[in-house]
C-alpha cells in the first residue's frame, strides 16, 4: 500500500502570506495525486487533481506542483474562509486510493 | 445533478450489526466505483474499501479487510456498508463518494455511527 505523509500538522499564516503544504508518497505516483479542503463540519471538497489542475470553481489562490514523490500544495494569501484541514490523496493505484494524515490551517 | 444521500446517524450497543447506505442520483450508478472512508473524531480520512456497481468488484484496504462489507443494490441505486458485530471503535463519522478518473468530486454528508453500552 502507498502511504502518504504530510507535513507540518498544523500550519498558522496571516492573510497577507503564502501557506505551503507538503505531502509526500512512499513510492512514485507520477502525478496521480489529488488534494482536498475539510472545513469543520463539512464533507472533503477537491481542490487539485492530477496534482496541478484545479478543480472546478476552485479559486486562483490555491495551487498545486510536484510529480513522483514529492507534491506542494500553495495558498497565495490566504483568506479567513480556507481555515480547514487539507488532504493529499493518491491515486497511483486507482480504484485504491489513500490519504495523508491532513494539515491544519489556521488564519491569525 | 450529482447526489450521494447517506443514511442518519444511528447509536448503536456493541455487538450489534449495522448497514448503512448511501443512495445515488443524477449520474449512471453503474458506471463509477464508489468509496466508503471512515472519519474518527478529530481525526484524518481513513479509505475503507472500493466496490464498482457495474459487476459488484470489491476491493477493501488491509486495515478494513474481514470487518466490514460494501455491498450495491442496482435496482436502487443505492451502495451499502455494513457490520456484522460493532465495536466501539468503530464509532465515526463514515462518508461514501464517487470515484471519478482522477480524484473524488462528489461525496456523501456523511453518516456518524455511535457504538456504546
Amino acid at each position: 500500500e502507498i502511504v502518504m505523509t504530510q507535513s507540518p500538522a498544523t500550519l498558522s499564516v496571516s492573510p497577507g502570506e503564502r501557506a505551503t503544504l507538503s505531502c509526500r508518497a512512499s513510492q512514485n505516483i507520477n502525478s496521480d495525486l489529488a488534494w482536498y479542503q475539510q472545513k469543520p463540519g463539512q464533507s472533503p471538497r477537491l481542490l487539485i487533481y492530477a496534482a496541478s489542475t484545479r478543480a472546478t470553481g476552485i479559486p486562483a489562490r490555491f495551487s498545486g506542483s510536484g510529480s513522483a514523490t514529492e507534491f506542494t500544495l500553495t495558498i497565495t494569501g490566504p483568506q479567513s474562509e480556507d481555515l480547514a484541514v487539507y488532504y493529499c490523496q493518491q491515486y497511483k493505484n486507482w480504484p485504491l486510493l489513500t490519504f495523508g494524515g491532513g494539515t491544519k490551517v489556521e488564519i491569525k | 445533478e450529482v447526489q450521494l444521500i447517506q443514511s442518519a446517524g444511528e447509536v448503536k450497543m456493541p455487538g450489534e450489526s449495522l448497514k448503512i447506505s448511501c443512495t445515488t442520483s443524477g449520474y449512471t450508478f453503474v458506471s463509477y466505483w464508489i468509496v466508503w472512508v471512515r472519519q474518527m473524531p478529530g481525526k484524518g480520512l481513513e479509505w475503507m474499501g472500493v466496490i464498482y456497481p457495474g459487476d459488484s468488484d470489491t476491493r477493501y484496504s488491509p486495515s478494513f479487510q474481514g470487518q466490514v462489507t460494501l455491498s450495491v443494490d442496482t435496482s436502487l441505486n443505492t451502495a451499502y456498508l455494513q457490520w456484522s458485530s460493532l465495536k466501539a471503535s468503530d464509532s465515526a463519522l463514515y462518508y461514501c463518494a464517487r470515484v471519478d478518473v482522477a480524484g473524488v468530486a462528489y461525496w456523501g454528508q456523511g453518516t456518524l455511527v455511535t457504538v456504546s453500552s
